[in-house]
């Protein structure tokens, strides 16, 4: 098992709606998260990061935590074509502390 | 401005050839990272270094040099044993060992 999942897509969402994107990750004492924006031919972006159980939102971002079920999410409330990218979520493992472990990112298609 | 640097932006190297690849930042942050990602795929590490005068091996440190006597600095060397260099390689740095990770804009290698 990867230590961080996420699925390739792509994912295609209209332009307004509510992009959804799943992350999972194996170790149970992860601290942790983080999710990034990589536009295509450029480096990755931090959008936001997370520590604790429960949600952070920023803007039209929201990240949520749920270590029981080991599950990272980000929410993208009135999606825009400009939000069309690759998103990648990154944790913090226990089993590897002084690294952050990176999924292979879910890229969003945003559909005017 | 405050910011990590990477040059050159698109580098070729030809057979049997070690290239540097640079990485500064001023930030004061204490971590420095390099990661490769090659098209479609997430990001591996190659190298971190938590302190100066100090690195570790990431996950596919072979083929692959570093050094990091300055704190501001962590350049890359691609030496000739690595077989299959063309990817585009990230430089992150941290504030601290375990914290969240900015990006420079990459430097794209490509074998000539």
């Amino acid at each position: 098992q990867k230590e961080v999942e996420q699925n390739s897509g792509p994912l295609s969402v209209p332009e307004g709606a509510i992009a959804s994107l799943n992350c999972t990750y194996s170790d149970r004492g992860s601290q942790s998260f983080f999710w990034y924006r990589q536009y295509s031919g450029k480096s990755p972006e931090l959008i936001m990061s997370i520590y604790s159980n429960g949600d952070k939102e920023d803007g039209r971002f929201t990240a949520q935590l749920n270590k029981a079920s080991q599950y990272v999410s980000l929410l993208i409330r009135d999606s825009q074509p400009s939000d069309s990218a690759t998103y990648l979520c990154a944790g913090q493992m226990k089993t590897s502390y002084d690294k952050v472990i990176f999924g292979p990112g879910t890229s969003l298609s945003v559909i005017p | 401005d405050g910011g990590i640097t990477q040059s050159p932006k698109y580098l070729f190297r030809k057979e049997g050839q070690n290239v540097t690849l640079s990485c500064e930042q001023n930030l004061n942050h204490d971590a420095m990272y390099w990661y490769r990602q090659d098209p479609g795929q997430g990001l591996r590490l190659i190298y971190y270094s938590q302190i100066v005068n100090d690195f570790q091996k990431g996950d596919i440190a072979e083929g692959y040099s570093v050094s990091r006597e300055k704190k501001e600095s962590f350049p890359l060397t691609v030496t000739s044993a690595q077989k299959n260099p063309t990817a585009f390689y990230l430089c992150a740095s941290s504030p601290q060992r375990y914290g969240t990770q900015y990006f420079g804009p990459g430097t794209r290698l490509l074998v000539l």
